[in-house]
């Protein structure tokens, strides 16, 4: 069992929907990541996350570390958020190292 | 910008042929991480390097190696690359003490 779980794997949305991605985890953590990757392959960081709620523009993120748990909201959504999301967390012992989830691919059509 | 680059974006070998990949960056971080990432998988840590300090995966073939003689690069060669070696893969550096990474735009390698 990955120590990083997601859901959905796969997410389609209509233009303006508002999209929610969960992440679990099983392990004790430093931090949580939500990264963003597009098709060509790069991968830039959403968010860092060690409690509560953090907000960038139209996007959210979430975590209770009570419950080991992650959301990322997407309000307005809009064709070019289509990407796969990615979870990932540092375990405090393990310097920097991050542990993945497999990631959720989103599509949104106009 | 400060930034992570690699080159080749894209490269071909041929099986058995071995490769090197690059990594530059400007950020002046002292960890650097080295990543596979195959089709709809997640990022699979090959080794990473913490300043001079090598630190393998157990589970990293032996047919990968990788070097980094200053802060600003690391390579990543592959001795005999086979069909199953053919991934995106991705650099990243992160500096002690701040756990966000910044990733480069990866290479794909394709073996034919």
């Amino acid at each position: 069992k990955n120590e990083v779980e997601q859901s959905p794997q796969n997410l389609t949305a209509q233009e303006g929907e508002f999209i929610t991605i969960n992440c679990s985890y099983s392990v004790g953590i430093s931090a949580l990541h939500w990264l963003q990757q597009h098709p060509g392959g790069g991968i830039v960081s959403l968010f860092m996350l060690s409690s509560g709620k953090k907000k960038h523009g139209r996007l959210i993120a979430t975590i209770n570390i009570q419950e080991k748990h992650s959301s990322l909201h997407i309000t307005a959504s809009h064709p070019r958020d289509s990407a796969v999301y990615i979870c990932a967390v540092n375990r405090g012992s393990t310097l920097g190292r991050l542990y993945f989830g497999r990631g959720t691919q989103l599509t949104v059509w106009p | 910008d400060a930034m992570v680059i690699q080159n080749p974006r894209y490269q071909v070998t041929q099986f058995g042929k071995p490769v090197t990949l690059s990594c530059s960056q400007t950020l002046n971080h002292n960890v650097m991480y080295w990543y596979q990432q195959k089709s709809s998988q997640a990022p699979k840590l090959l080794f990473h390097y913490y300043d001079k300090d090598f630190n393998n995966e157990a589970d990293t073939p032996d047919n990968f190696q990788s070097r980094r003689p200053n802060t600003s690069f690391c390579f990543l060669d592959i001795r005999s690359p086979g069909l199953g070696d053919a991934a995106m893969y991705l650099c990243a550096t992160s500096q002690t003490g701040r756990e966000t990474q910044y990733f480069g735009p990866g290479t794909r390698l394709l073996v034919l």
